[in-house]
């Protein structure tokens, strides 16, 4: 299977405590995302990358929140001094971009669930 | 800034039966629409999308969505039900190029009765 795969599936960690997430994107997409989904919420837009370069960070990261591409494959997202509030679903989808008047599929790994205690 | 509404929260349909989500977006230019089903355990998998042209799309799985600008919905249906397709229904819209990613709303789940 060459799907967007992520790492680890579930995570769970005491309040302060730093947690990191890896995932792998489909091997040709040079775009990845990162979302959130809390429980009976729709997903929601932390970050994304084209290639190497994280282009937009939406207000949702706080300082609190790392991510990386830095070979423009795999992403790690890391929070440093987790909170309860971080508890939730996180996301990773990619894709290839195809210019200013084209939105290709996005498409999605199964999530890593976070359980801060 | 874009959103997406789907206001029914939890749908039972009967195994057979039609069926009907809706989905309401609020978006200033042409929208890029699409349907995803999340199923438990299992990552977002996309049923459809729109962008342009035809206005009734055709997706996988046998669903269908219709286009309607002037009321700025894009309602997902199916003809008859299965009990495979119980499971959360999001609609989500993004702009052209990918930028900001998706937004979603809040999803709808679908309860399939024998």
């Amino acid at each position: 299977d060459t799907g967007v795969s992520q790492d680890p599936r579930h995570k769970i960690t005491k309040r302060g405590q730093n947690v990191t997430f890896r995932c792998d994107p489909i091997s040709e997409h040079n775009r990845l995302y990162w979302y959130r989904q809390t429980l009976g919420q729709g997903p929601e837009f932390l970050t994304y990358f084209q290639n190497e370069a994280q282009l937009e960070k939406s207000r949702l990261l706080s300082d609190r929140f790392s991510a990386e591409r830095p070979k423009g494959s795999f992403s790690t997202l890391e929070i440093q001094r987790t909170e309860q509030g971080d508890s939730a679903m996180y996301l990773c989808a990619s894709m290839t971009s195809g210019g200013p008047r084209v939105y290709n599929e996005q498409f999605f790994g199964p999530g890593t669930r976070l359980t801060v205690l | 800034a874009q959103s997406v509404t789907q206001p029914d929260i939890h749908i039972t349909v009967s195994e057979g039966a039609s069926l009907e989500l809706r989905c309401n977006y609020s978006y200033g230019a042409t929208p890029y629409l699409f349907w995803y089903v999340q199923s438990p355990g299992q990552g977002l998998q996309l049923l459809l999308k729109y962008f342009s042209g035809d206005t009734l799309v055709q997706g996988i799985k046998g669903f269908e969505a219709e286009f309607k600008r002037s009321q700025s919905s894009f309602n997902l249906r199916k003809p008859s039900v299965h009990w495979s397709d119980a499971a959360e229904y999001f609609c989500a819209v993004g702009e052209g190029g990918g930028a900001d990613g998706l937004t979603f709303g809040k999803g709808t789940h679908l309860i399939i009765q024998p």
